[in-house]
């Protein structure tokens, strides 16, 4: 069956730009989760989405938003990019509470 | 969240089998223990989880210990397609759906 799937792949803006990524789970999964990866930083959660309702959101600033739509597909938004925000933005889906999530190849965004 | 202790790094050989350790101490009774692994260039990859017993898989094995405080993934034939940073994740499953992630172990394999 087919993974977890994120588009574009790979994403060059501008500071000061906004960007939406998107992020199509695996099938019957409810649960999106999305994370950035640095090497600074390393993998840190930004949020997760079930039913279309945000139920978690990590310590990132407000320039961050997301949204799930009814058929579990999900976007998220950065507006007003800084150079900081270049990053492997990576989003993954779960079917439930008692499993593991399926992790998507990432979108890798520079900020220029 | 409960914080985790694994190796920076670990080396093997090439179809010997693999023993990777992670210290939870501050887990709760109910967080289960998630093993991923990020190869280079992709993103983490599921392994497996457990709660209080072993548990198996086609990937690894997972072996709890007693008190729940330390838990060890095995590989049981590493090939040079396990070389990835291994992290070990408790997580609550009825709480905050997130994976926090720590630095994890490099595992490197020798041919």
């Amino acid at each position: 069956k087919a993974g977890v799937t994120q588009t574009p792949r790979y994403l060059i803006k501008t500071r000061g730009q906004q960007v939406t990524l998107s992020c199509s789970p695996i099938s019957g999964h409810r649960s999106v989760s999305w994370y950035q990866q640095t090497p600074g930083q390393g993998l840190q959660f930004l949020f997760e989405y079930f039913s279309e309702t945000q139920r978690n959101k990590g310590n990132f600033p407000g320039r961050f938003s997301g949204r799930q739509f009814s058929n579990s597909r999900s976007e998220m938004n950065v507006s007003t990019l800084e150079l900081g925000d270049s990053a492997l933005y990576l989003c993954a889906s779960s079917p439930g509470p008692n499993y593991g999530y399926t992790f998507g190849s990432g979108t890798r965004l520079t900020v220029v | 969240d409960a914080k985790t202790t694994q190796p920076n790094s670990m080396e093997s050989n090439e179809e010997e089998p693999v023993h990777l350790p992670c210290n939870h101490s501050t887990i709760s009774g109910t967080d289960y223990i998630h093993w991923y692994r990020q190869l280079p260039s992709q993103g983490p990859e599921y392994v497996i989880h457990g709660l209080t017993s072993n548990v198996n898989n086609r990937m690894a094995s997972l072996a709890i210990a007693e008190d729940r405080k330390s838990s060890t993934l095995i590989l049981h034939r590493a090939t040079l397609r396990d070389a990835a940073v291994y992290y070990c994740i408790p997580y609550f499953t009825w709480g905050a759906q997130k994976l926090v992630f720590g630095q994890g172990t490099r595992l490197t394999i020798n041919p």
